[in-house]
């Protein structure tokens, strides 16, 4: 069992606004920021978000914010290339410090 | 361009050892933190072990804490870990993900490299 909270599916159709939930405790999200991966095809994990910031490279429409212990990445407009596994992760300071993950969220485009 | 490339992996029987290592370009590698993550196929990612930048903080996932070992030579620019005693569940890609130099969070990736331990 995953420590932060996903959904396990999530669609929507091209063009549309959708939303992953990533929720955590006090000891993650409640103290760090949140970073989310794109996962396509099994490929190797992609950083789309780190906490509300774009890296160099990925599409405006991808956006994120968090509000107490939950973190969230609204993608506006959706496109069928971002049809994907979407995991978020961030860090917990219980247990000496470790990272933690979601179980991911598989976002179908219909 | 930054870049993070694994190697290493392969066929190990189970008890068996394998070192991975990552090596890193276009970036001033010892000022970040690097971590090791694993997927096993078909599932979520787990991290394993994190080293900071100086190597003088080193974090373990307890699924392999006092059987993996992580570690780094900044002079050659790569991460190193070297798993001991390995079981059929650590069949998996391994992933060598560089930590944010401002938050705990990934922001950088490799494309990962299989192990497989079977007999």
């Amino acid at each position: 069992q995953s420590a932060l909270t996903q959904e396990a599916s999530v669609s929507g159709t091209v063009g549309q606004k959708v939303t992953l939930s990533c929720s955590g405790n006090s000891s993650n999200i409640g103290s760090f920021t949140v970073g989310w991966y794109q996962q396509i095809s099994h490929g190797a994990p992609k950083t789309v978000m780190l906490g509300d910031s774009l890296p160099s490279g990925i599409p405006d429409r991808f956006s994120g914010s968090k509000s107490g212990t939950t973190a969230s990445l609204t993608i506006s407009g959706l496109q069928p290339e971002d049809e994907a596994d979407y995991y978020c992760s961030t860090w917990d300071y219980t247990l000496g410090g470790h990272a933690v993950f979601g179980g991911g969220t598989k976002l179908t485009v219909l | 361009e930054a870049q993070l490339v694994e190697y290493g992996g392969g066929l190990v029987q189970p008890g068996g050892s394998l070192r991975l290592s990552c090596a890193a370009s276009g970036f001033t590698f010892n000022n970040y933190q690097l971590n090791w993550v694993r997927q096993t196929p078909g599932k979520g990612l787990e991290w394993l072990s994190y080293i900071s930048g100086s190597a003088h903080t080193i974090y373990y996932a307890d699924s392999v804490a006092g059987r993996f070992t992580i570690s780094r030579d900044n002079a050659k620019n790569s991460l190193h870990l070297q798993m001991t005693s390995l079981r059929i569940d650590d069949s998996a890609i391994y992933y060598c993900a560089r930590m944010s130099r401002t938050a705990w969070y990934f922001d950088l990736w490799g494309r990962g490299t299989l192990v497989t331990v079977s007999s």
